[in-house]
Order: C-alpha cells, then sequence, then structure tokens
C-alpha cells in the first residue's frame, strides 16, 4: 500500500529550530519533496532529495535515508513568516507526486 | 516568466451543473498534473497528462469526472453532475521534464457546490 506519515502540528518560538520527520512507505520511490503551504495559497516547492543525506537550503535542510524510509526537514532561525502547512510528498518516475496530511507548523512570539 | 494559471479562482456550482476548471502550464513544460484538496486534508493525486494523452488517471473517480490537454490550449479538468461532496480546491501543477524536476503549482480552483 501507499502511506506517508508526518505529525499533524508542531508548535515552536521565533528562533528556534524545528524538525518535521516523514515516513513513507510507497511503491516505485524515485525521490523526496518538501512544499510550503500558507493557507488558501498554492503549495511552492522547498527541497528534493533523491540520494540518501542532508541537502541544505539557506534557513531550510533536508534529510533522507531510503533504507529507513525516513525522511525529515529541518528550519532554523525560525520567523513568523514560517507559519504554514509543511507537505512530505514521494515521487514516481513519472513525477508524481504523492502527499502526506501536511504538518501544520504555529510559530509564536 | 508567468508561472502555472488556474481559473477561475472561485467557481460556485448548484447541484447537477457541470464545472470546468482550466489550467496553463508554465511555458516550456509539457507536464500537467491536477491534484484535490478537501479542507484540512492533504493534496490527493487526481490525473497525470501530457500533451494530447492521458498518462495517470488513478486518481481520478469513475464516473463524473474527464481531464484533457490538447494540443493546443489549456489543460481542462471537467467535472459533470457536480454534487456537494465535489466541494475542494482543485490545484494543478506542471514540470519540465516529469521524473526528478519539482512540480509548480497554480494558485487553485475553490469549487463550492450549492
Amino acid at each position: 500500500g501507499q502511506n506517508i506519515d508526518q505529525p499533524t502540528e508542531m508548535t515552536a518560538t521565533e528562533g528556534a529550530i524545528v524538525q518535521i520527520n516523514c515516513t513513507y512507505q510507497t511503491s516505485g520511490f524515485n525521490g523526496l519533496f518538501w512544499y510550503q503551504q500558507h493557507a488558501g495559497e498554492a503549495p511552492t516547492f522547498l527541497s528534493y532529495n533523491v540520494l540518501d543525506g542532508l541537502e541544505e537550503k539557506g534557513r531550510f535542510s533536508s534529510f533522507l535515508s531510503r533504507s529507513k524510509g525516513y525522511s525529515y526537514l529541518l528550519l532554523k532561525e525560525l520567523q513568523m513568516k514560517d507559519s504554514a502547512s509543511y507537505l512530505c510528498a514521494s515521487t514516481d518516475s513519472w513525477g508524481k507526486l504523492q502527499f502526506g496530511a501536511g504538518t501544520q507548523v504555529v510559530v509564536t512570539p | 516568466n508567468a508561472g502555472v494559471m488556474q481559473n477561475p479562482r472561485h467557481l460556485v456550482r448548484r447541484r447537477g451543473q457541470e464545472a470546468r476548471l482550466r489550467c496553463s502550464p508554465m511555458k516550456g513544460h509539457s507536464h500537467v498534473y491536477w491534484y484535490r484538496q478537501l479542507p484540512e486534508e492533504g493534496l490527493k493525486f487526481m490525473v497525470y497528462l501530457q500533451k494530447e494523452n492521458i498518462i495517470d488517471e488513478s486518481g481520478m473517480p469513475k464516473e463524473r469526472f474527464s481531464a484533457e490537454f490538447p494540443k493546443e490550449g489549456p489543460s481542462i479538468l471537467r467535472i459533470q453532475q457536480v454534487v456537494r461532496g465535489d466541494s475542494a480546491a482543485y490545484f494543478c501543477a506542471s514540470s519540465r521534464t516529469g521524473a526528478n524536476s519539482p512540480l509548480h503549482f497554480g494558485n487553485g480552483t475553490r469549487l463550492t457546490v450549492t
């Protein structure tokens, strides 16, 4: 079966670090994407991992372990504008994304 | 370079009417994907198209829903005889090559069935 799990909600204070975990069991796995979605808006691309290891992009980093079916997104130096839903998605060889339900991150002052 | 354009942004239909949602992919993108998002839920894959071809429609309901991506013009998602349960946000995304390239999403069409 196809399954992508991530926590429903996480709360952190401004300036802190938050790590969003994602586990997946999908057929034809070809890589792992992270997207950010603000309420009422389109998802926007954050990061992509196809090989094991860490990808760093400014304040955001993403990690993948294919053998464990596990990824995380790390958000550093949190800002109020980072309050959003973060979507973990696996991709297949056609580029089709299968999304988890999303993790709502709430950043408090 | 314009992004993925979807219209209309909001669409209200009465039960039994037809809904047509349009999507123009980014310039140079020939792969189009449609997703549906219910309130407080994740994005659910519906259909993947390339020009004039449906590649994967495994997420499409068997009845009332159809999609096309003609040689000229936008991709169209068509819902016939809409019911209240069709109320959702419908997002279109495009990519240049399909595999290994990020999907770029449009702002979505919010369909409300009254």
